[in-house]
């Protein structure tokens, strides 16, 4: 059974510094790997997806690599900003039963 | 280019009462996906719908039902409702049938509290 796991669950940073958000899949056997942002309250806005055969997905100041081998995703992210506050939630999407399975998500403040 | 929508976005009811939640897919969308978010937790998966037609559904009991019209548009019930039901109820919608395989655009969620 696919687990997924994300871990900090919760992270503060002061604003400018660069971080990185980890998400951990038990059964390598996925199709893609997507990442969300979550505001408080509100539904998931997708920001980057991989799928199996790559190792990395870039978008401005995003970037999240792939490794099945070791079962690990991380989320980059450059320069943050206030705005970058958020939950980021990752899902792996699995060949065998064709479900998405998510994380529980890291809470991310950035400290003005 | 409209998102997926959802109605209504707040939801307040008591226990034993039904709910009716409504999801309008991306144009072009024939997928639609539900999922129930408790908070401090990743969405699970309830239901999906293609082409009409349930195709697949996760670990939630038979008071959870859903269906898909023509339009492509879903609604999900509920029945005799729990205290545990409170939650962010989210649909996703996707161009064809395989989960995996598709990219999924979420729509903003219903909130759901039961008293």
């Amino acid at each position: 059974k696919q687990e997924v796991t994300q871990i900090p669950a919760a992270l503060s940073v002061p604003e400018g510094e660069n971080l990185v958000l980890n998400c951990s899949f038990t059964d390598s056997a996925i199709y893609n790997l997507q990442w969300f942002r979550q505001d408080p309250g509100k539904g998931l806005t997708s920001l980057l997806l991989i799928q199996s055969s790559q190792r990395e997905q870039t978008s401005g100041r995003l970037n999240a690599s792939l490794d099945k081998s070791s079962g690990r995703s991380t989320l980059y992210i450059a320069a943050s900003q206030p705005g970058d506050s958020a939950t980021y939630l990752c899902a792996a999407s699995m060949n065998r039963d064709d479900k998405i399975i998510f994380g529980k998500g890291t809470r991310l403040h950035i400290l003005p | 280019d409209a998102g997926v929508t959802q109605s209504p976005t707040h939801l307040i009811k008591t226990r034993g009462q039904h709910v009716t939640l409504r999801c309008s897919p991306i144009s072009g969308h024939k997928s639609v996906s539900w999922y129930q978010q408790v908070l401090g937790q990743g969405p699970q998966f309830i239901f999906q719908y293609y082409e009409k037609e349930e195709r697949g559904r996760g670990n939630f009991p038979d008071r959870f039902s859903a269906r898909q019209f023509p339009n492509y548009s879903s609604e999900l019930n509920v029945n005799a409702l729990l205290l545990g039901d409170s939650a962010l109820y989210l649909c996703a919608s996707s161009r064809s049938g395989a989960l995996s395989y598709n990219e999924q655009f979420f729509g903003p969620g219903t909130r759901l509290t039961v008293l």
